[in-house]
């Protein structure tokens, strides 16, 4: 079964301070993709990175960092110096791209951040 | 400007009344996709077509109903048979797998409340 697990429901921090996001997949399909999103306020979900299941490389932009492991099958997210325009919900997502689940997008439950000013 | 166009913004349906909601893109993606997402439970799969007059079930497909007629529409049905509909349904498209910029396109979301 394909899953996606983010077990922070609610997070709050103070400005300034850095948070991490967790999220832990499960599948058996050897090709996916990993996928970060961000739903402010208005409801529409931004997208904020994508990861195939081949390139483990971290990435760093700006303020925001992603930890990829697939020998834990986890996709953290950092975001350093938080600002209060990073409140939101963040969702991690899988994609399937073989096997039987081709093409299906699997969510996490979403983790709400508030920062505090 | 290429994006997901999703309406109405706000859907009011009365007891045992089916509605449809609208999503339309211009990406030209093959893939669309129509959400589900209650408070504290994220987004959960509804319906989903690769191609044109194609599509699957999600994991809580029972109560809906999709067609895909054409590449940029993939309107979602409400039926009476859906028990508690209301929460907010988000579409989405998404180049196919395996293609360099692979990744879902939202639209604005439809605030479904039952009266």
């Amino acid at each position: 079964a394909q899953k996606v697990t983010q077990a922070q429901t609610e997070i709050s921090v103070v400005e300034k301070e850095d948070v991490t996001l967790d999220c832990v997949y499960e599948t058996r399909d050897t090709t996916y993709y990993l996928f970060w999103y961000k739903q402010p306020p208005s409801g529409e979900l931004v997208f904020l990175i994508r990861r195939n299941s081949f390139d483990e490389q971290n990435e760093i932009s700006g303020r925001y960092s992603w930890n990829f492991q697939k020998s834990t099958s986890s996709f953290n997210f950092t975001i350093t110096a938080s600002q209060v325009v990073d409140s939101a919900v963040y969702f991690c997502a899988l994609l399937f791209a073989g096997g039987t689940s081709y093409g299906k997008l699997t969510f996490g439950q979403g983790t709400i951040l508030t920062v505090h000013p | 400007d290429g994006g997901i166009t999703q309406s109405p913004k706000y859907l009011f349906r009365k007891e045992g009344q089916n509605v449809t909601l609208s999503c339309e893109q211009n990406l030209n993606h093959d893939a669309m996709y129509w959400y589900r997402q209650d408070p504290g439970q994220g987004l959960r799969l509804i319906y989903y077509s690769q191609i044109v007059n194609d599509f699957q079930k999600g994991d809580i497909a029972e109560g809906y109903s999709v067609s895909r007629e054409k590449k940029e529409s993939f309107p979602l049905t409400v039926t009476s048979a859906q028990k508690n509909p209301t929460a907010f349904y988000l579409c989405a498209s998404s180049t196919p797998t395996g293609t360099p910029s692979t990744e879902a396109f939202f639209g604005q979301g439809t605030r479904l409340t039952v009266v």
